[in-house]
């Protein structure tokens, strides 16, 4: 059972624009959602995080947006870099119980920013 | 170390060879984590380990996988008889036990089962 969808699974950005990740889960139980980066023939890294309590987190370029009652969130990356090019995962754990540090990852997306 | 040590990066085995996998956990981090990357996929929980307490072993997809985690910190993942379908990235991550923090993860073991 998929418990997290991401989508697309791949998208081309023009350099300056703004690229947008979406995900959506099912487990209401959820109540840590946090986005990786992972560039090729490295782990992936924790990039930005938010609760279900706020609607949006901003951190320089990168902004979740959350929507509890549609049960989806969002990565925004304003003025896209070709730095930026990746792939980035989203994710969402569980509150409490015995293996509550356990994530649930999205499938990925394949982000490239063109100069 | 400063952070998660995997080791081999790459490792080309015959099918039907057994490979076993380190990693090397942040000093100090109580949560040790097992995922699979198989290509163009998301990430496929394998195994967690908190601490003493038991393993939650929900995520491995056989009884030819098996992970242990010796004195709190180093830990091995072992594939038995391994399978072409085995062939993936295995990437090892920690955190501190807290609520808080998210993972660190290693660079990965690059497993190819010829």
């Amino acid at each position: 059972q998929q418990q997290v969808k991401q989508s697309p699974q791949s998208l081309i950005v023009q350099k300056g624009g703004i690229s947008i990740i979406n995900c959506a889960y099912e487990n209401t139980a959820f109540d840590y959602f946090p986005w990786y980066q992972q560039f090729p023939g490295k782990g992936p890294a924790l990039l930005i995080a938010i609760r279900p309590d706020v609607s949006e987190k901003k951190e320089g370029r990168f902004t979740i947006s959350f929507n509890k009652s549609a049960k989806q969130f969002s990565l925004h990356i304003m003025d896209s870099q070709p730095g930026d090019s990746a792939t980035y995962f989203c994710a969402a754990r569980k509150a409490g119980g015995t293996s509550y540090g356990k994530l649930t990852f999205g499938q990925g997306t394949i982000l490239t920013v063109h100069p | 170390g400063a952070g998660v040590s995997q080791s081999p990066s790459n490792k080309v085995t015959e099918k039907g060879k057994d490979v076993e996998l380190r990693c090397d956990p942040i000093s100090g981090h109580t949560a040790l984590y097992w995922y699979r990357q198989s290509l163009g996929q998301g990430l496929e929980f394998l195994i967690y380990f908190q601490g003493n307490s038991a393993p939650d072993k929900s995520g491995l997809p056989s009884d030819r996988f098996s992970a242990e985690r010796t004195g709190g910190s180093v830990s091995t993942l072992t594939i038995q008889r391994t399978q072409q379908e085995d062939s993936a990235v295995y990437l090892c991550a920690s955190s501190l036990a807290s609520r808080q923090r998210g993972y660190t993860f290693g660079s990965g073991t690059r497993l190819t089962v010829v």
